[in-house]
């Protein structure tokens, strides 16, 4: 069984300030990482994801994550917010041994006053 | 590409009626997901289907059906609905190896 906690609700910042969305993930096995993008009224886009390889990964629109595996994290960051980034952040996780079933967590609502 | 296309967008049902969710996906797509998302909530699987022919629960089935007769369409059938069937419905494909999902974009359902 796997579990995403995204440990923040709402993370409110202002304009061309940084961010990071935390997120932590409990599972027996080797898993792949993600993170979406929900605007008002939309379905979910990727923002980015972590298969293997470096633990930095970098996504759209001047976002990027770490995967600390120790930690079991997957903190998402990004150096300067815009309006435009106001929206619901969703991290999710899938078993690499069965990549089909997905779990997500509760997503963040990031607000980005100006 | 169309991508991943839901049918229909909004919808009112009496409490015992039936419906069909249709999904539709024009990517070659092995993988597809139907999610529901309750206000305030995140994405909890209902079912899912890795190939034509081959579907399993995922955290959520009570009270859905599903089918998958083909690779593109991926049904998602509500018998008796209830109250708490009330949500938006999300559907979603991917493929090996990179397991992106793109989501349709949703279906806002009422159960009165």
């Amino acid at each position: 069984a796997q579990s995403v906690t995204q440990l923040d609700s709402q993370v409110p910042v202002f304009e061309e300030a940084p961010v990071e969305l935390r997120c932590n993930y409990s599972s027996s096995v080797s898993v792949y990482l993600f993170w979406y993008v929900q605007y008002p009224n939309q379905g979910l886009q990727l923002l980015l994801k972590y298969l293997s390889g470096s633990t930095l990964v970098k996504g759209i629109n001047g976002f990027e994550a770490e995967f600390n595996k120790s930690q079991t994290s997957f903190h998402l960051r990004k150096p300067s917010v815009h309006i435009s980034d106001t929206a619901e952040y969703f991290c999710a996780v899938s078993e690499k041994t069965n990549a089909g079933k997905s779990t997500f967590g509760d997503g963040t609502t990031l607000t980005v006053k100006p | 590409n169309a991508g991943v296309t839901q049918t229909p967008k909004f919808r009112i049902l009496k409490i015992g009626q039936s419906m069909t969710l249709q999904c539709a996906q024009d990517m070659n797509h092995n993988y597809m997901y139907w999610y529901r998302q309750d206000p305030g909530m995140g994405l909890k699987l209902i079912y899912y289907s890795v190939g034509a022919g081959i579907t399993d629960k995922g955290e959520v089935p009570n009270g859905y059906n599903v089918s998958r007769s083909t690779t593109e369409d991926f049904p998602l059938r509500l018998e008796l609905a209830a109250p708490s069937q009330t949500s938006v419905y999300f559907c979603a494909s991917s493929r090996e190896p990179n397991y992106e999902q793109y989501f349709g974009p949703g279906t806002r359902l009422t159960v009165t």
